[in-house]
């Protein structure tokens, strides 16, 4: 299948520090999509970028894809607690369906 | 809204049993899917459906079944369980919104054990 390689896989950070998660495919993608989960929880969207070069800000989250439209990342500044959790990005298909990469697993110390 | 609701949260099965699990929308979305997730490797599709009454296959279909008899409902079946199943189960739907690629709504998700 076409995959998506996210890095890195774990990730630990002191509160306060600033948090990056990378996204990268060896084919073009038509769409990127954010999504984040909380220990316990379920995944839950975050964003979607489609345009090269995009870049979309969510308060503390910042959002790229690629020139190429072959990478993406989720930059998070000055990390909270609250900010725990693991960050998959993911590509959608013909259908409409996701295929996830394997995740980035946050833990801020406080 | 309720959402996407999955039943049952829990679940044990013994190798060779069988059960359905329940997803339900009440969004009017077209699109619903099942994944599975396994420590370190992501959401996994494994069925996937466009309309009431079709299904497609995803990633990792073999072992399961599936039927959307209705709009609102996805159910998900394993015909005879291995312990290789053992996985947290998320449902999730989707809107049609012509040109876009749309997020996805998520169950809270069944943790499934097979002995």
């Amino acid at each position: 299948g076409q995959q998506v390689m996210q890095i890195p896989q774990y990730q630990h950070v002191q509160e306060g520090e600033d948090f990056t998660t990378y996204c990268n495919s060896s084919t073009t993608l038509s769409n990127i999509q954010w999504y984040k989960q909380r220990p316990g929880g379920h995944p839950v969207f975050l964003i979607q970028l489609v345009k090269s070069g995009e870049v979309k800000k969510q308060k503390r989250l910042t959002f790229q894809f690629g020139e190429a439209k072959k990478n993406s990342s989720l930059h998070i500044t000055a990390t909270q607690t609250t900010d725990v959790g693991t960050y998959f990005c993911a590509r959608a298909g013909s259908a409409r369906q996701l295929t996830f990469g394997s995740g980035t697993q946050l833990t801020v110390l406080p | 809204n309720a959402g996407v609701t999955q039943t049952p949260k829990f679940r044990v099965l013994k190798t060779g049993q069988s059960m359905t699990l329940l997803c339900a929308q009440d969004m009017n979305h077209e699109y619903m899917y099942w994944y599975r997730q396994d420590p370190g490797m992501g959401l996994r599709l494994i069925h996937y459906s466009v309309g009431e009454g079709t299904t497609a296959k995803g990633e990792v279909p073999d072992g399961y079944n599936v039927s959307r008899l209705k709009k609102q409902n996805f159910l998900l079946g394993l015909e005879s369980a291995a312990p290789s199943q053992t996985s947290v189960y998320f449902c999730a739907s989707s809107y049609i919104q012509q040109a876009l690629y749309n997020e996805q709504f998520f169950g809270p998700g069944t943790r499934l054990t097979v002995l």
